[in-house]
């Protein structure tokens, strides 16, 4: 089967950093994305990762192995706007662009 | 400014009822995307179409349907509704090459089947 496992839920403070995984078996894997939805909001894309390594976005950096099938969001200098729930998702279908996505993990950006 | 409409934000339907959720991308995109979304659950994939009347399953077909007649209208239809069928559905677009990962989301529409 395909699975992505992410945590369901994670805490932080204001001009904290905090670091987000997602582990993925996948019967086919062409790169990882990951996405960010505001409560009530549509999922907005935040980065994608091809190839093993980190990609840095701003305040947001992605990290791909895909030896271990292993990624991360880093969020660095967390403000209050970041508390949103952020989605991983594999990219499986090349030309289709057809992901598959995690249960999503919330984070809670406290003052 | 790209985007991705849907016909309604909140939808109330009656079991059985047939159901029509408009879907409709201004970016000229091949691929488009039904997608349900549920607490815990993450997004899955319902339905997904690369070209004009073109198709595929996702993950979670059963009692649906899809029509694009248009590139640019994807529909989803619920042949008749049921409770299990209340959720958040989602409508996306991607192009079909370079895409990187990319899917561009609509708002939503939540759908409550009594």
């Amino acid at each position: 089967g395909q699975s992505l496992e992410q945590p369901s839920e994670v805490t932080a403070v204001e001009g904290a950093i905090v670091q987000i995984n997602c582990t993925y078996q996948t019967s086919g894997f062409y790169g990882l994305s990951w996405y960010q939805q505001h409560d009530g909001g549509a999922p907005t894309f935040l980065s994608y990762n091809a190839l093993d390594g980190l990609e840095e976005t701003g305040r947001f950096s992605s990290f791909l192995s895909r030896s271990d099938s292993y990624g991360y969001l880093l969020l660095q200098e967390l403000q209050m706007k970041d508390s949103a729930s952020y989605f991983c998702a594999v990219k499986y279908g090349g030309a289709t662009n057809k992901l598959i996505f995690g249960t999503g993990t919330l984070l809670a950006v406290q003052p | 400014d790209v985007k991705v409409t849907q016909s309604s934000r909140y939808l109330v339907k009656r079991t059985g009822e047939k159901v029509f959720l408009e879907c409709v991308q201004d970016m000229d995109h091949e691929n488009m995307f039904w997608y349900r979304q549920d607490p815990g659950l993450g997004l899955r994939l319902i339905y997904f179409s690369y070209d004009v009347k073109m198709k595929e399953k996702g993950d979670i077909p059963e009692g649906y349907s899809v029509s694009r007649e248009k590139k640019e209208r994807f529909s989803l239809i619920l042949e008749s509704a049921s409770t299990n069928q209340t959720s958040m559905y989602l409508c996306a677009s991607s192009r079909g090459q370079r895409t990187g990962g990319e899917q561009f989301f609509g708002p939503g529409t939540r759908l409550t089947v009594l």
